[in-house]
């Protein structure tokens, strides 16, 4: 199993769905996550971090499941803008691993 | 400039060719890591370091790949002999934290193409 993983999409989604990603890890002792976001063929930006149960900004909400060990990302009101590759983010004895990374393609 | 500067940005070699691949990372920054990001694929951990240190290097896929960081600052990959599987984004990041336990700060990558 790998360390993070994620459904790679893609997801095509209307302008102003509501879209939801999950990602499962294998590290129990991990303590925070991350959400990544990457545009085509740039680099990775942090989008929000996963603390405790979880986090909200704005359209955006992250939440933790430790019992079942995974991560979601909650987006609301879909913007073109949001097109973009979604990585799930665990830190790991000092490095951080990424998951394979979610596409979602908002439409007009 | 502010942020992490790598060079090359594109960089195509002939199968058997040895390549260096620079990374400049944020002034002060303490660790810097350098990930391999294939097509369709999320940044896969190659090695990190903390100042000129080489904590972790259990990600490099084999001994043609060497990194170094002599100075705790600019921080070079090496690829030797390189083979058409070593082609991808190569990613460079630095954090000010003594580990990857923040944010990461990655720069534009270098696109390796192994012909």
């Amino acid at each position: 199993r790998k360390e993070v993983e994620q459904d790679p999409g893609p997801f095509n989604v209307p302008e102003g769905a509501t879209v939801a990603f999950n990602c499962t890890y294998s590290n129990s002792a991990s303590q925070s996550f991350f959400w990544y976001r990457q545009d085509c063929r740039k680099e990775p930006k942090l989008l929000m971090s996963v603390y405790s149960s979880g986090n909200e900004d704005g359209r955006f909400t992250a939440q933790l499941n430790r019992a079942s060990q995974y991560i979601s990302l909650l987006i609301r009101d879909s913007k073109l803008s949001d097109s973009a590759t979604y990585l799930c983010v665990s830190p790991q004895g000092g490095k951080l691993i990424f998951g394979q990374g979610t596409e979602l393609s908002v439409k007009p | 400039g502010a942020g992490v500067s790598q060079s090359p940005r594109y960089k195509v070699a002939k199968r058997g060719q040895d390549v260096a691949l620079r990374c400049d990372p944020i002034s002060g920054h303490v660790s810097l890591f350098w990930y391999q990001q294939a097509l369709g694929q999320g940044p896969e951990f190659l090695t990190y370091f903390q100042n000129e240190a080489q904590l972790d290097k259990s990600g490099l896929p084999s001994d043609r790949f060497f990194a170094e960081r002599p100075e705790g600052s600019v921080s070079t990959l090496k690829i030797q002999r390189t083979q058409q599987e070593d082609s991808a984004v190569y990613l460079c990041a630095s954090t000010p934290d003594r580990a990857g336990t923040g944010e990461l700060f990655f720069g534009e990558g270098s696109r390796l193409t192994v012909l």
